[in-house]
């Protein structure tokens, strides 16, 4: 297994550009989550899925949209790109809500807005 | 919204000591508690987990719960280099959500 794979790993992009953010897990987890990281911080909920065709928003989720067509893909959009959204972006995936729900990461995409 | 509290750190120890990392979780009502290691440019790895008061060991990794302070801890004895890396907090929320901390420094020194 790949585990969850992300797509590309590093992006500079200029101020108002769109990009997209891939996101693919071959664990079969009905759980996937993207959280950014900025220098020094822990990770911050952007948002997350429960399954195909559900999402909600997390703790940061302005200026991103996600979609979730498949049990596999999770890619999360960014329309207008700011300053503000310089970080590294983690794509994360857990196999079921219960008592034991280990998040497993990708490698990260580091992006830079300039 | 919940908070939970890491010091930054960094955290220096000595090879073969033991390296205590602290974290404090503001929802009295949380069940769930994980520690992450991150190394640097690398994405975090789950090395513990820990569900009721008490303590938990894995090898040379101890979590400690103590839910009525609102505390959980990370023991690493015989602490080597190869340890050296943030430690990240994290705690559970409804919907198979984590909560994360900003993550603990932890240098060991050879």
């Amino acid at each position: 297994n790949a585990g969850v794979t992300q797509t590309p790993k590093f992006r500079i992009l200029k101020i108002g550009q769109s990009m997209t953010l891939q996101c693919t897990q071959d664990m079969n987890h009905n759980y996937m989550y993207w959280y950014r990281q900025d220098p020094g911080m822990g990770l911050k909920l952007i948002y997350y899925s429960v399954g195909a065709g559900i999402t909600d928003k997390g703790e940061v989720p302005n200026g991103y949209n996600v979609s979730r067509s498949t049990t596999e893909d999770f890619p999360l959009r960014l329309e207008l790109a700011a300053p503000s959204q310089t970080s590294v972006y983690f794509c994360a995936s857990s196999y079921s809500e219960g008592s034991y729900n280990e998040q497993f990461f990708g490698p990260g995409t580091r992006l830079t807005v300039l | 919204q919940k908070e939970v509290e890491q010091n930054s750190g960094p955290l220096s120890v000595p090879e073969g000591a033991i390296a205590s990392l602290n974290c404090t979780y503001s929802d009295r009502g949380s069940q769930s508690f994980f520690w992450y290691r991150q190394y640097s440019g690398k994405s975090p790895e789950l090395i513990m987990f820990i569900y009721s008061n008490g303590d938990k060991e894995d090898g040379r990794f101890t979590a400690q719960l103590n839910k009525a302070s609102q505390y959980v801890s990370l023991l690493i004895r015989d602490s080597q280099p190869s340890d050296s890396a943030t430690y990240l907090c994290a705690v559970g929320e409804y919907g198979n959500k984590l909560v994360f901390g900003a993550g603990t420094i932890l240098r060991v020194k050879s």
